[in-house]
């Protein structure tokens, strides 16, 4: 079974400070992703991040950088710079790469303060 | 290169009626997954189609039912409305048959209200 688990349901971040929200995640399956996606209020998902089970490095996007550690099953979004904008929901995600289905965790709501 | 355009964006129908969501992904995409997000059970797996074929179900009534057509547009059905389909229903787009190292893509929603 898989199951992630984001242990902040809200958090706070001063603009232009860095954040980290945090993922954990529990799969017997040996080949997947993890991804990180931003929903603000209008509902859409965005794409953030992508980590791939093989990849040795951590990835990053700009300000986004995944902080990856698979012995821990853990992949935390790092968030530099934070902006106003940057206020949302964020999801965890991980996919198994034996097809599009997703496993989300529960979310953690960012809200940057001026 | 357009994203991934999911029809209508809003949708108000009466318990006991059958509504259609469409779903576009990016162009090249042939993976189509969707889900369900409400605020009590946060996203859940519905279906996901692959080629026109469906290559996994999620644990949802058979009122739901998707199918995917020969250009990858994927439409999906709820028939007998509940009050408890009220939900903000997402499509994501995927690429091709090896998963490793693509990435996803999520559409704006179709936010379903039932009354």
């Amino acid at each position: 079974a898989q199951k992630i688990t984001q242990t902040q349901p809200g958090m706070f971040v001063q603009e232009k400070e860095a954040v980290t929200l945090d993922c954990t995640y529990d799969t017997s399956d040996q080949s997947y992703g993890l991804f990180w996606y931003k929903q603000p209020s209008s509902g859409e998902m965005i794409f953030l991040i992508y980590q791939g089970s093989y990849d040795e490095q951590n990835a990053t996007e700009g300000r986004y950088s995944l902080n990856f550690q698979k012995a821990r099953k853990s992949a935390n979004l790092v968030i530099s710079a934070s902006q106003l904008g940057d206020s949302a929901m964020y999801f965890c995600a991980m996919r198994p790469n034996t097809g599009n289905q997703f496993y989300f965790g529960t979310g953690t709501s960012l809200t940057v303060i001026p | 290169k357009a994203g991934v355009t999911q029809t209508p964006r809003y949708l108000i129908k009466t318990r006991g009626q059958q509504v259609t969501l469409s779903c576009s992904p990016i162009s090249g995409h042939r993976s189509v997954s969707w889900y369900q997000q409400t605020p009590g059970q946060g996203l859940q797996f519905l279906f996901e189609y692959f080629s026109e074929t469906q290559r996994n179900k999620g644990n949802f009534p058979g009122r739901f039912s998707g199918r995917q057509f020969s250009n990858s547009r994927s439409e999906m059905n709820v028939s007998t409305l509940e009050l408890g389909d009220s939900a903000l229903y997402l499509c994501a787009s995927s690429g091709g048959h090896n998963l490793m190292n693509t990435e996803a893509f999520f559409g704006q929603g179709t936010r379903l209200t039932v009354v």
